[in-house]
């Protein structure tokens, strides 16, 4: 089956940029998401990205490169509240199954 | 307010025992889904539903029944729940289908524990 892998946790410090990375099958899916999931939350609606490209969303930015099956999330200017889950997820090709990666838990430290 | 309302929010039951767990959309969204959340698996996409009597299997739909006889519920029904079956249930919904590629809602999730 189609997988989606990304690192299981990350640090960062307040006020830095962090980078978490999110790869795939590339012939599998349609769209690219992300996700964001504060312990004990349900996961809210970051951003996606359908074609090659940054999309710039405030503070929150994800890259797409199709050809290499490789996603990334930005956040900048980090602040303690973004200590959460994120969760990459894409929508399979012929189909609107949902697959989801197991998720980057984000520590930020001050 | 647009939400997607989930009900029960916790659930203990024994194996064996029917259950339905609700799922409501206020959205008028046509796509919906039930995913499970378990410690190192990450969302598993159980059942979908592209619009009314339509209805999909995702990854790991054994044990699970779903129907959509109307547009804004999504029922999750386990006629002989198992141990195993104890997970974080997520309900979401996503306004359009074909060609049309948007953010999921997710309800509040239901915490079902079966003993």
């Amino acid at each position: 089956g189609q997988n989606i892998d990304q690192p299981t946790e990350m640090t960062a410090t307040e006020g830095a940029i962090v980078q978490i990375n999110c790869t795939y099958q590339t012939s599998g899916f349609n769209g690219l998401f992300w996700y964001q999931q504060h312990a004990g939350e349900a996961p809210t609606f970051l951003s996606y990205n359908v074609l090659d490209g940054l999309e710039e969303k405030g503070r929150f930015s994800s890259f797409l490169s199709r050809s290499k099956g490789y996603s990334y999330l930005l956040l900048k200017e980090l602040q303690m509240k973004d200590s959460a889950s994120y969760l990459c997820a894409g929508i399979t090709s012929g189909t609107y199954k949902y697959i989801f990666g197991t998720g980057t838990r984000l520590k930020v430290l001050a | 307010e647009a939400q997607v309302t989930q009900n029960p929010r916790y659930l203990i039951t024994v194996t064996g025992k029917k259950l339905t767990v609700t799922c409501s959309q206020n959205m008028n969204h046509e796509y919906m889904s039930w995913y499970r959340q378990d410690p190192g698996l990450g969302l598993r996409q159980i059942y979908y539903s592209m619009n009314v009597e339509v209805t999909d299997k995702g990854d790991v739909p054994e044990g699970y029944k779903v129907s959509r006889k109307e547009k804004r519920n999504f029922p999750l029904i386990l006629e002989s729940p198992s141990p195993n079956q104890t997970s974080l249930y997520f309900c979401a919904s996503m306004r359009g289908t074909s060609g049309s590629l948007d953010e999921q809602f997710f309800g509040p999730g239901t915490r079902l524990t079966v003993l």
